[in-house]
């Protein structure tokens, strides 16, 4: 267990609404990551973070923002949700030591539906 | 740039025969590989990794990958299916620091488990 909580875990919206996804963990990890996940598509990288005010944009990274203002959480907006934003979002954060080096651990998923 | 594929997107065994999952990987630097398996309605987790030294790994739930590098392949296998081993499979492949450790997914494999 890497300590990571998201929420909320389930959000219904509608289109043009803005949405906000938290992140939160408990180890001081410097990295962490936003991904989404959709059928036949497998895992991909929305926005990630490499410390406090410091992100960068992955491979499908329109339509969302980030920030990271202390270490423990990472936020994922969509400005103003679209259809084609209905996905499992995921947030994952990356062990720099020991056996954990290298290793990105997930958190428990946030179910969006943009009506 | 770095990508990954998972040839075949169902797999179905019987209870008891052997697993093959098979992915393969593009990299421009040595690779860092991974296997993640996700229970329906759940997050992802670890089963096992390669990153540096020996390239036959094991992990959990007697599973274990082979990286072999002049097939640019990382495929995973188990000897003998059990019924709680159906789930999705993901692989995946990072460059380590050198890109943030950014990971880049296949698009997954479902093992169906018949009794």
């Amino acid at each position: 267990d890497a300590g990571i909580t998201q929420s909320p875990r389930h959000k219904v919206t509608e289109t043009g609404t803005p949405v906000t996804l938290r992140c939160h963990q408990t180890e001081n990890h410097r990295y962490m990551y936003w991904y989404r996940q959709d059928p036949g598509h497998g895992l991909r990288l929305i926005h990630y973070s490499y410390g406090v005010k410091d992100t960068d944009k992955g491979e499908v990274s329109d339509g969302y923002s980030v920030s990271r203002s202390k270490t423990e959480d990472f936020l994922l907006t969509l400005e103003s949700a679209t259809s084609s934003q209905t996905s499992v979002y995921f947030c994952a954060i990356r062990g720099t030591s020991g056996s954990n080096k290298e290793t990105q651990y997930f958190g428990p998923g946030t179910r969006l539906l943009v009506l | 740039a770095q990508s990954v594929t998972q040839l075949g997107s169902h797999v179905s065994v019987s209870e008891g025969a052997l697993v093959l999952l098979r992915c393969n990987y593009s990299s421009s630097v040595p690779p860092y590989l991974f296997w993640y398996v996700q229970y329906p309605n759940q997050g992802l987790q670890l089963l096992l990794k390669y990153t540096t030294g020996a390239t036959l790994v094991k992990g959990i739930n007697g599973f274990e990958a082979e990286f072999k590098k002049s097939e640019t392949s990382f495929h995973l296998t188990k000897p003998s299916a059990h019924m709680s081993d159906a789930a999705e499979y993901f692989c995946a492949v990072s460059a380590g620091g050198t890109s943030y450790g950014k990971l880049t997914f296949g698009q997954g494999t479902i093992l169906t488990v018949h009794p």
